[in-house]
C-alpha cells in the first residue's frame, strides 16, 4: 500500500525566514503534486513534478522531486504572511486501464507570522 | 471555461439518513473521482468513475455509492450516514486520454452528520 508522509506536520515560522517541507513516499509514482489549501476551502494546484529531478518555481516557493530517493521538497523564500495555508503532497499512480489515483500526505499546516 | 463545479455547498443531516453529492466535470473531460476530506486530514480517495463505470475504489464501505452520466456528471450517495462522515468531499476531474491527465478539484461540499 503507498504511504505518503509528510514532515514537519505544523510549522511556524517569521517572516522573511527560508524553511522546506519535505515528502516522502513508499513506492514508485508516476508524477507528484503539490497543493494548497486556505481553510474551509478546495484544492489549489501548485505544482507539477512529472520526471527525476524536476524543480519548479512560482513566487517564493519551489518544488523538487528525486524518484531515487522517492523525496520531494517544497522550498518557502523569504516567507510572508500571505503563505500562511495546509500544504498537501500527493502522489500520483496510475495503473494501466485503470486510471490514476491520488494518495495525500497529511498535510503541512504552515503559519507566517509578522 | 466552468472548472468542476459541485453541489450542494454546504449540506446538513442527521444520523441514518441519506445523501447525494453531485460533480460537473471541467469541459473536456470524462473522468471523475471523489475524495473525502476529514478535518485535519488529507483527502483520501473514495472511487473514480469512468464510462459510467466504477473504475477504482479506495478503502470505503458499500454505504458509499456513485453513478456517472453520460454527460460525465457525477453523484456519490452515501447511505445510513454515521457521525464519522461528516467531512468536506472533494470531486476531481481528469481526461483519461492522453499521457498527460491531471485531476481538477471542485470547490467541494461540506457535509455535516449529527
Amino acid at each position: 500500500e503507498l504511504k505518503v508522509e509528510q514532515n514537519p506536520l505544523f510549522l511556524s515560522m517569521q517572516e522573511g525566514k527560508n524553511y522546506t517541507i519535505y515528502c516522502n513516499y513508499s513506492t514508485t509514482s508516476d508524477r507528484l503534486y503539490w497543493y494548497r489549501q486556505d481553510p474551509g476551502k478546495s484544492l489549489e494546484s501548485l505544482f507539477v513534478l512529472l520526471s527525476n529531478g524536476a524543480v519548479k518555481q512560482e513566487g517564493r516557493l519551489m518544488a523538487s522531486l528525486d524518484t531515487k530517493a522517492r523525496l520531494s521538497t517544497l522550498h518557502i523564500t523569504a516567507a510572508v504572511h500571505d503563505l500562511s495555508a495546509t500544504y498537501f503532497c500527493a502522489v500520483d499512480i496510475i495503473s494501466g486501464t485503470s486510471g490514476s489515483r491520488l494518495t495525500f500526505g497529511e498535510g503541512t499546516q504552515l503559519t507566517v507570522n509578522p | 471555461d466552468a472548472g468542476v463545479t459541485q453541489s450542494p455547498t454546504h449540506l446538513i443531516k442527521t444520523r441514518g439518513q441519506q445523501v447525494t453529492l453531485r460533480c460537473s466535470p471541467k469541459s473536456g473531460h470524462d473522468t471523475v473521482s471523489w475524495y473525502q476530506q476529514a478535518l485535519g486530514q488529507g483527502p483520501q480517495f473514495i472511487f473514480q468513475y469512468y464510462e459510467e463505470e466504477e473504475r477504482q475504489r479506495g478503502n470505503f464501505p458499500d454505504r458509499f455509492s456513485g453513478h456517472q452520466y453520460p454527460n460525465y456528471s457525477s453523484e456519490l450517495n452515501v447511505n445510513a450516514l454515521l457521525l464519522g462522515d461528516s467531512a468536506l468531499y472533494l470531486c476531481a476531474s481528469s481526461r483519461t486520454s492522453g499521457n498527460y491527465n491531471e485531476q481538477f478539484f471542485g470547490p467541494g461540499t461540506r457535509l455535516t452528520v449529527l
